[in-house]
């Protein structure tokens, strides 16, 4: 089944580290997005990439960084120059690369919920 | 940077009754879209509303725009105690070729049985 996964569904963090949430979708999709989600809030924008080997920062990108390497994955990174990481993150893709005027539909994964000890 | 506000913030209502939830945006857009969140599941698409268009239709849910009044509005008829989730709208701005959606903060709505 097409879609996307991503790992681990629950990550614990002590202060100081690094972590790596893993984001893979199948849907053979030019765009996707890391958003973060705080609780009883909307949806943050932290990265977008629209074609391999490009990314582009999001409303909230400092503390974060991501790479596109392959079109199948958006590994996002939590550094520890975040301050306060605890919250559920959800990736997300679209068909609409650079060449998508028209933002079509989003499909997400089922999310990451970090917490920081 | 939020540009969707929705309201009421929650809703609770008896099965069978039908649900209005409303969103209100400032800038211009290309598209506006509807999305639904199980508690701690990622979000699923409902409908999308294109600018030039006033009224959609999916099953249950009927969806208008009002680009005049930067509104738009989600009905869910004959709800279901299934229905009971958070319900967010998207807007895709218009020009240039961001591919960024800006989201609500969503109405939480409960359906009892």
């Amino acid at each position: 089944d097409g879609g996307i996964t991503q790992s681990p569904k629950y990550l614990f963090r002590k202060e100081g580290q690094n972590v790596t949430l893993s984001c893979e979708q199948n849907l053979n999709h030019d765009a996707m997005y890391w958003y973060r989600q705080d609780p009883g809030q909307g949806l943050r924008l932290i990265y977008y990439s629209q074609i391999v080997n490009d990314f582009q920062k999001g409303d909230i990108a400092e503390g974060y960084s991501v790479s596109r390497e392959k079109k199948e994955s958006f590994p996002l990174t939590v550094t520890s120059a975040q301050k306060n990481p605890t919250a559920f993150y959800l990736c997300a893709s679209s068909i609409g690369g650079l060449a998508g005027v028209n933002t079509g539909e989003l499909f997400f994964g089922e999310g990451s919920r970090l917490t920081v000890l | 940077s939020q540009q969707g506000e929705e309201d009421p913030q929650a809703l609770s209502i008896q099965e069978g009754e039908n649900a209005t939830m409303n969103c209100s945006y400032k800038t211009s857009i290309n598209n506006l879209q509807w999305y639904r969140q199980n508690s701690g599941r990622g979000l699923v698409h409902l409908i999308l509303i294109r600018s030039n268009e006033r009224e959609k239709h999916s099953g249950r849910l009927r969806v208008t725009l009002d680009t005049s009044k930067k509104s738009s509005s989600l009905l869910i008829t004959a709800s279901r105690a299934a229905d009971t989730a958070s319900y967010f709208c998207a807007t895709g701005p218009s020009g240039g070729n961001t591919g960024k959606l800006i989201f609500g903060q969503g109405t939480t709505l409960q359906v009892k049985p």
